[in-house]
This record gives C-alpha cells, structure tokens and sequence, in this order.
C-alpha cells in the first residue's frame, strides 16, 4: 500500500541553524500538507500546498518556514533560523484529490537545542 | 484557538465492550469530519470520516455519529479489541481546506 514518507526521523540541531525536513508524499497526490504537534499538545496545521504554490498558511508559518517541492516526488519544509520553541514532531500529509482524507506520514521528530 | 474539542483526554474500556469518544467543534463552516488513530512515534492514521449531509457512516466496528444541530460528533468503536488502544484525534475541515485538530483521547482498552 502506498504510504508517505518522512525523512529523517530525528533530527536534533543548534539554536539559530538552518534544517529542512524531507517528505515524499504519495505518488499521484496532488495536495501536500505539513503540520507539527509539540509535545503534548495537538497536532497544528502549518501550511498547504497544490498546484505549485502555498494555498494557505497558518500564523506559525512566519518568514523562517519555507515550503518546496523541488522534483516530481520530494515536499520539503525548511526553518531558516531554528528557535528553541521549534522543538516539535513535524509530519507531512497527502491527499489525492479535494475531498478525499489526508494520508499522513510518521514524522520527523525535532530538537533544538 | 479551540474549534475542535475533545474534552476526555482518557478513556479506558473493557476489551468486548463499546467505546465512544466525543468531539465537539464550533465552526458552522466545518463540513467534513475526520477520525484518525495514532501510536506513538507514529503519524495519524485515517480511521472513518463523515460528511455534513449525513449522521452516521459505518465501516465494520466503526461507527461515526454527527450531530451538527449539536456540533458534536462521536466515535463508537464496538467490540473493542486491545490493538485499539491508541490515541484517537478529531478533525474537521471546510472544502479543500487544512484539518483541525482537537487534542486528543487515549484510548486503554483492557484485556
């Protein structure tokens, strides 16, 4: 069965740094989504993203995030600056078409130190 | 920003008995609502969705109600098994729209 697919599955990085989170969603999906649950709290929607540009964003996703779909198959989510308060599990999700569920995958766990 | 709730962080059932969990939501606007399942360092998965325009939709030991008069939906999972013990999100969108969450029940159901 199809499945997206996050990688990696940790990554732990400094205060101030640059990481991009990598995400191959479903082959003939055309809708990509990123969202993240810091620990203990509820799973928040970041941003959307269809037809090659964002479709809608929420308040956490301030100039230090940034959404690319560079080839056929990869959605990566990049944080220019890391902030301590990044420090959350980030999945990425798929879905085929406008009324169809969302397809998440297992998430990139984060830690800024 | 609360439009989904789920205001039992816990529920723990006997394996054989019906469990029910409960989500409201305060958005009119909302009209397709989603459960998804989740382990632990695992992403959601989808289990059973409902549109607006009906109250109920069943898929083998899954049954969601919705009442929108209410704005509330619930889950009823019947016979619970151990292998159901997860944490069960709502969720709930408008259109092509992104999905909101509410926080969350955990579900222990005992052998």
């Amino acid at each position: 069965e199809p499945e997206v697919t996050q990688t990696p599955s940790h990554q732990v990085t400094q205060m101030g740094q640059e990481v991009i989170l990598r995400c191959v969603p479903i082959s003939n999906h055309l809708y990509f989504y990123w969202y993240r649950q810091i620990l203990g709290q509820k799973v928040e929607f970041l941003v959307s993203f269809y037809n090659n540009e964002i479709s809608e964003k929420s308040e956490i996703f301030d100039d230090q995030f940034s959404v690319e779909r560079p080839d056929g198959s990869n959605f990566t989510l990049k944080i220019r600056s890391t902030k301590l308060e990044d420090s959350a599990m980030y999945f990425c999700a798929s879905k085929l078409a406008e009324n169809n569920e969302q397809f998440f995958g297992p998430g990139t766990r984060l830690t800024v130190l | 920003d609360q439009q989904v709730k789920q205001n039992s962080p816990s529920l723990s059932v006997q394996e054989g008995r019906i469990s029910i969990l409960n989500c409201d939501y305060t958005n009119s606007m909302f009209d397709y609502f989603l459960w998804y399942k989740k382990y632990p360092a695992e992403g959601p998965t989808f289990l059973i969705s409902i549109s607006s325009i009906k109250d109920k939709n069943e898929d083998g030991r899954f049954t969601v109600f919705l009442n929108k008069s209410a704005k509330h939906l619930s889950l009823h999972i019947v016979p619970s098994q151990p292998g159901d013990s997860a944490v069960y999100f709502c969720a709930a969108k408008r259109g092509a729209n992104n999905l909101f969450f509410g926080t969350g029940t955990r579900l222990t159901v005992i052998p």
